[in-house]
């Protein structure tokens, strides 16, 4: 299918390293975030969430950082495996508005 | 297979011309939203609908609009077509949607190209 966003940062790390995947924010007051993952030709299919209240999550394989004091999320993704190879979006919310999405990075895994 | 489902799947029109865009939720879900993603741009917030009310509005034209029918369903619809719609639109649900953050199912998107 056709690409999304052709000039998107892309991050190339090789089959069974660690991956870590940056998102500034925009909100300060936002108080929950979601990182999304686009296989091409696919909608955005959620991989991790985490609140405001906390500074990390874990999930299987995922990792999520949340520093509120300088507005960053990451997403760390461990043995990274050629399924994981996608557009990567981080979303912020503010308690009653609507999530506002990053721009996006591109995980390019190399056999 | 997230649940949501949007039709048609690829769309090719003319400018000028009117479309209408599909999207049934994940049962149980009572808000939809509606997303645009262009080529180098991330998803760009449209609209939100909850139970049938319009909810919110982000950077939606216009020449666009949309509704949700009593069973959920959402419609939305571009007219006056120009070559710059020629997008990806996404179709969301969740469970919620007043006054709180919720998980949001994508549908596979609608490819629409104006010519």
């Amino acid at each position: 299918g056709e690409s999304v966003g052709l000039h998107l940062p892309t991050l190339s790390v090789q089959e069974g390293d660690n991956s870590i995947i940056n998102c500034a924010y925009s909100n300060s007051a936002s108080d929950y975030f979601i990182w999304y993952k686009q296989e091409s030709g696919k909608g955005p299919q959620f991989i991790i969430d985490i609140r405001s209240n906390m500074d990390k999550r874990q999930g299987q394989r995922v990792t999520v950082l949340l520093n509120k004091t300088v507005k960053h999320l990451s997403l760390q993704i461990a043995a990274t495996q050629p399924g994981d190879s996608a557009v990567y979006f981080c979303a912020e919310n503010h308690y009653g508005q609507n999530f506002v999405f990053g721009p996006g990075t591109r995980l390019s895994v190399l056999p | 297979d997230s649940g949501v489902t949007q039709t048609p799947k690829h769309l090719i029109t003319a400018t000028g011309q009117r479309v209408t865009l599909r999207c049934s939720p994940r049962s149980g879900d009572l808000s939809v939203y509606w997303y645009q993603q262009s080529l180098d741009q991330g998803l760009q917030f449209l609209i939100q609908y909850y139970n049938g009310e319009e909810r919110a509005k982000g950077n939606i034209l216009e020449r666009f609009s949309a509704q949700q029918f009593p069973d959920l369903h959402s419609e939305l619809n571009l007219s006056s077509l120009e070559l710059g719609d020629s997008a990806l639109y996404f179709c969301a649900s969740s469970v919620g949607g007043t006054g709180g953050a919720y998980e949001q199912y994508f549908g596979p998107g609608t490819r629409l190209t104006v010519t």
